[in-house]
Parts: structure tokens; sequence; C-alpha cells
């Protein structure tokens, strides 16, 4: 099974709609982060998360907000979907034990659409 | 403030051919510098890194890569591609193992037969 599983792979929505990406993880990190994907743009992190009473902004995070429900859950939400989101949305964990690494573990990606 | 560039957008290289993927950094303190992976379809996965100690880092699929601190850059190599290392290529910047990476634009590598 995979360690970072992302629901679901792939969304269709329509202008206006509210949708949630979940993030879920077993890899008992503490670490939790939404990034986005666009075509030469690179990732650019929406929101991440150090522990479960921790919530931080990232650099694009206007038109987004998260819920990090359990150490091992983290959402991203659109509260109302606009075209310019439609992207490729990836969650990555690291773990805050093991500093001297930094390395992020990822997700398959949520592939979303806005009409 | 961290920044990462990678030069070029895309990369084409013929199978066997040397592969050479470049990335240069901004950076206030000694940074940790990431090369991650996309194959299709897929997520990053982590290459390889550099935290501290010796500065050409071997990684995974035959990649390498050399921290530069004179010339701040951090550039990824392989000797002989494979059809196989088509993919997208990550190079990311942090202040620490502890701290929110940088990720650079991306370099698509494209592979000829």
């Amino acid at each position: 099974d995979a360690d970072v599983t992302q629901t679901p792979r792939n969304r269709i929505t329509k202008t206006g709609k509210r949708i949630m990406l979940e993030c879920s993880q077993t890899k008992g990190h503490d670490r939790m982060y939404w990034y986005r994907q666009d075509p030469g743009l690179g990732l650019r992190l929406i929101y991440y998360s150090f522990d479960v009473k921790d919530i931080n902004k990232g650099e694009i995070s206007d038109g987004y907000s998260v819920s990090r429900q359990a150490q091992a859950k983290f959402s991203l939400s659109l509260e109302s979907a606009i075209p310019n989101q439609t992207a490729l949305y990836f969650c990555a964990t690291s773990d805050y034990r093991n500093t001297a690494s930094g390395t992020q573990y990822f997700g398959p990606g949520t592939r979303l659409l806005v009409l | 403030a961290q920044s990462v560039t990678q030069l070029g957008s895309h990369v084409s290289v013929s199978e066997g051919a040397l592969v050479l993927l470049r990335c240069n950094y901004s950076s206030s303190v000694p940074p940790y510098l990431f090369w991650y992976v996309q194959y299709p379809n897929q997520g990053l996965q982590l290459l390889l890194k550099y935290t501290t100690g010796a500065t050409l880092v071997k990684g995974i699929n035959g990649f390498e890569a050399e921290f530069k601190k004179s010339e701040t850059s951090f550039h990824l190599t392989k000797p002989s591609a494979h059809m196989s290392d088509a993919a997208e290529y990550f190079c990311a910047v942090s202040e620490g193992g502890s701290y929110i990476p940088t990720f650079g634009r991306g370099t698509s590598l494209i592979v000829h037969p």
C-alpha cells in the first residue's frame, strides 16, 4: 500500500462549487503539505502543517482552506472553485524527528479541472 | 530568502548520451539541496540530496550531482541516458532540513532512441 494517498485522483467540477481533496499518510510523519503544480511553474506551496494544532499559509493560499483532522489526515478545500484553480495538486509529508533529512514524500496527485 | 533556477524547461538527449540538468540556487545560509523526479502520472520522488559532507552526491538510477558553493550550483548528471529516464526533474533548496523547500520550475527530460 502507498504511504501517502490522495482522493480523488481525478475530479471535474463547475465554477462556484465547493470541493475537498483529501490526503492520508501511514508514514507517521508530523508534517504535511499541499502543493499545486502548473505547467512551467513548478510546485507552489498552498498550506502546510507541522502538527495537528499548527496550520500555516504558503505562497498561494488565497481561495483555499485546509483542515488537519488528525496527524495522518490533511484536507484541502476550495470554497468556491474557479477555472484558474485547474491544476495538479500534491500532498506531501516530512518527518520532524529526522530534520537532518529534509526529504518530502509525495502522494500520487489529484488532477482537478474546474469548468 | 531562498530561490532556485533551473536552466531549460526541456532538455532533449539521445539514448546513451550524457544527461546534464542545470540548477542554480540562492540561499542566505548553507543550503540543503534536492533533486526530485516525477514520472508520468506519478508524484515526486527523491532522486538525491545534499545536506553536509561530501559535495558529490550519488542517487538512484545512476544519477549524481555536485554541490559547488562558489558557483551556487547543484547540477544533475548521468553518464548514459536510458529511455526510462524520460521524466520531469525538479531541483529544490531549503535552509536546513526543518525548513520548507523552494522548488524550481522543473526540467522535462526527453530521451530519443
